[in-house]
């Protein structure tokens, strides 16, 4: 079976501060997709940032970025100068990837890390 | 290009009643899936369809089920309500390209709240 854990239910940042938010995940599969996404008050989900386990190379988006583990089967999510509006509830989540192509399109998430930006 | 459209946004049901839940996913996506969020169990996958087939489903009861049309939209239908379906549901659609396009892009999600 497969499982996501963040072990940090809630943090807090400085506005303009780093952040670092972990994820760690067990699987008996070797390909994969890692995602991180938010979910504000409003409860849109909106994808952060995806990681294909395949790539060595950690993914960046503007001011988010992760450190990718594979043999540690970990996943942390960087945030640079944090502002208000990264307030929200952030998740982990993988999604197998089948070597004949496609995937099984099923997202297992972890619980989610409260994550308050303080002005 | 339009987002992922949940209907209705918000809904109340009364125990044994059936609701059903539609989605329209992002123009050119066909693959849509959905799933259950509730605070004690978190997010749960309920099922995913592509070509109006159902390709995969969580561990759910059968009073859930759901179908897609040919057009790609989709919807979900919960039969003889319980309070414990009281939940956020979300609607996401990827591209499903049979290549590396496979990220799913969320709705707003309809609320329900089973009285």
């Amino acid at each position: 079976a497969q499982t996501v854990t963040q072990s940090q239910p809630e943090m807090s940042v400085q506005e303009a501060e780093t952040v670092t938010l972990s994820c760690t995940y067990d699987t008996s599969e070797s390909n994969y997709y890692l995602f991180w996404y938010k979910q504000p008050p409003s409860r849109q989900m909106i994808l952060v940032i995806r990681q294909e386990a395949y790539k060595q190379q950690n993914a960046t988006e503007n001011r988010f970025s992760v450190n990718f583990q594979k043999a540690a089967k970990s996943f942390s999510l960087k945030i640079s100068d944090s502002q208000l509006g990264d307030t929200a509830m952030y998740f982990c989540a993988f999604m197998i990837f089948s070597n004949s192509g496609g995937s099984n399109y099923k997202l297992t998430f972890g619980k989610g890390t409260l994550l308050t930006v303080n002005p | 290009k339009a987002g992922v459209t949940q209907t209705p946004r918000y809904l109340i049901k009364t125990r044994g009643q059936q609701v059903t839940l539609s989605c329209s996913p992002i123009s050119g996506h066909r693959s849509v899936s959905w799933y259950q969020q509730t605070p004690g169990q978190g997010l749960q996958f309920l099922f995913e369809y592509f070509s109006e087939t159902q390709r995969n489903k969580g561990n759910f009861p059968g009073r859930f089920s759901g179908r897609q049309f040919s057009n790609s939209r989709s919807e979900m239908n919960v039969s003889t309500l319980e309070l414990g379906d009281s939940a956020l549901y979300l609607c996401a659609s990827s591209l499903d390209n049979g290549g590396y396009q496979e990220t799913q892009y969320f709705g707003p999600g309809t609320r329900l709240l089973v009285l």
